[in-house]
């Protein structure tokens, strides 16, 4: 069966330093990848999503970035993490190839920056 | 906007009432999903359903799609204190492999024991 791992689940950072969240996904290969963050209270907003190794598509511009240097792995990443970035990060994945397909996600990252 | 929009924003029912929640869109769609999240936690996958569907049922669940209207509805039938959750339609469309989902605002469901 899969299964996806995202750690760490919580996080405070202060502001202007680095973030990394990680993200792995077990029992499938070629998955698409997804990075989501949610307000509180709020929808998901997709902000990254990757169909391939390398392969990194961004939804909206923002002060985050994503790599994925295994076919496996998704990273989230910030250089100089903004108050605004805090809030809920969920990563997810689905088959990939194919329409129509189920989004599994992880339990998620909150992440405050103070 | 792709974007799914939820409807009642917030429910409150007694255990063993059903609960309807309802969710519009703005343009066309491959498929419709429903997801259900815990507090703080991920989502979790309740159903889908294509735009060729009009119903589709999963135990006490059950979904209407009505392309023309651009809306679903989630039903559920005879809700237990367990079902206290927000959840979240999602529309998916393809223009990519990758096919994006779009997620509204949710509803969040509240069953009083």
């Amino acid at each position: 069966s899969q299964t996806i791992h995202q750690w760490p689940a919580t996080l405070v950072q202060p502001v202007g330093s680095p973030l990394s969240l990680e993200c792995t996904v077990e029992g499938t290969s070629n998955p698409n990848l997804y990075w989501y963050r949610q307000a509180a209270g709020r929808g998901l907003q997709l902000l990254f999503y990757s169909v391939g190794i390398g392969q990194i598509s961004s939804e909206v511009p923002q002060n985050l970035s994503a790599s994925r240097p295994q076919d496996r792995q998704f990273i989230l990443s910030s250089k100089k993490l903004l108050l605004s970035d805090s809030g809920f990060y969920l990563c997810a994945w689905s088959r990939g190839g194919s329409s129509g397909n189920t989004i599994y996600f992880g339990e998620g990252s909150w992440l405050t920056v103070v | 906007s792709q974007q799914g929009e939820e409807d009642p924003q917030a429910l409150s029912i007694q255990e063993g009432e059903n609960a309807t929640m309802n969710c519009s869109y703005k343009t066309s769609i491959n498929n419709l999903q429903w997801y259900r999240q815990n507090s703080g936690r991920g989502l979790v996958h309740l159903i889908l359903i294509r735009s060729n569907e009009r119903e589709k049922h999963s135990g006490r669940l059950r979904v209407t799609l009505d392309t023309s209207k651009k809306s679903s509805s989630l039903l559920i039938t005879a809700s237990r204190a367990a079902d206290t959750a927000s959840y979240f339609c999602a529309t998916v469309y393809y223009n990519t492999n990758a096919g994006k989902s779009t997620f509204g605002d949710g509803t969040t469901l509240t069953v009083k024991p």
